[in-house]
């Protein structure tokens, strides 16, 4: 069975730094496209980032230069570093890949961040 | 990367069908047939609806479908359930080969 798990969230000071994990099983992380969604308290969805299959990366531009996107396929895992952190970056953050179509369709359940002095 | 557009909020008695729309521009929407759709209820995360404009996955209900004119994406919902009650997001590939996500449509079921 596909399955994402997402790890290190936790309180941060602005300025400061993260790096989330998203460890995949069920499947090989390099086989597909993995992205990362964010969700602030009260708010929508909000693209943050993806790593297709071929390796190429991008960014939403509220994250550009300051986050970045990798994988491990050791262990079966993709990372988001997140340097420069702000409170407008505090959310609940998802990781997903498709499992049909182009779309999201396998979901972790999620790993909160909260910047705050 | 501007996000597309949906109504804040929508709503219908059990058994009406509702619409909720998804407007993009040339460079997401209009251009390619990778819209999809998520329902978010409380607390969970996101469930795909339906994906490529028009597909269900397996285990949806068939009281969801999706439609695309021009750079208008489209979810409608048919005969209106209480558990349908929940926040909607819709999604489009872009030129630029990132993402973009709607605003969200809180649906009510009244």
């Amino acid at each position: 069975e596909m399955q994402l798990v997402e790890s290190g969230g936790g309180v941060i000071q602005p300025g400061g730094s993260l790096r989330l994990s998203c460890e995949a099983s069920g499947f090989i992380v390099t086989t597909n496209y993995i992205t990362w969604v964010r969700q602030g308290p009260g708010k929508g969805l909000e693209w943050v980032s993806i790593i297709y299959a071929g390796g190429s990366t991008y960014y939403a531009d509220s994250v550009k230069g300051r986050f970045t996107i990798s994988r491990d396929k050791s262990k079966n895992t993709v990372f988001l570093q997140m340097n420069s952190l702000r409170a407008e970056d505090t959310a609940m953050y998802y990781c997903a890949t498709p499992n049909i179509g182009f779309s999201f369709g396998l979901w972790g359940q999620g790993t909160l961040v909260t910047v705050s002095s | 990367q501007s996000a597309l557009t949906q109504p804040a909020s929508v709503s219908g008695s059990p058994g009406q069908s509702i619409t909720i729309s998804c407007t993009g521009t040339r460079g997401d929407v209009a251009s390619y047939n990778y819209v999809s759709w998520y329902q978010q209820h409380p607390g969970r995360a996101p469930k795909l609806m339906i994906y490529d404009v028009s597909h269900r996955p397996s285990g949806v209900s068939n009281r969801f479908s999706g439609s695309k004119s021009g750079n208008t994406a489209s979810l409608t919902i048919s005969g209106l359930q209480a558990e349908d009650e929940a926040d909607y997001y819709c999604t489009s590939y872009t030129s630029g080969n990132t993402w973009v996500f709607g605003g969200g449509t809180k649906l009510t079921v009244l």
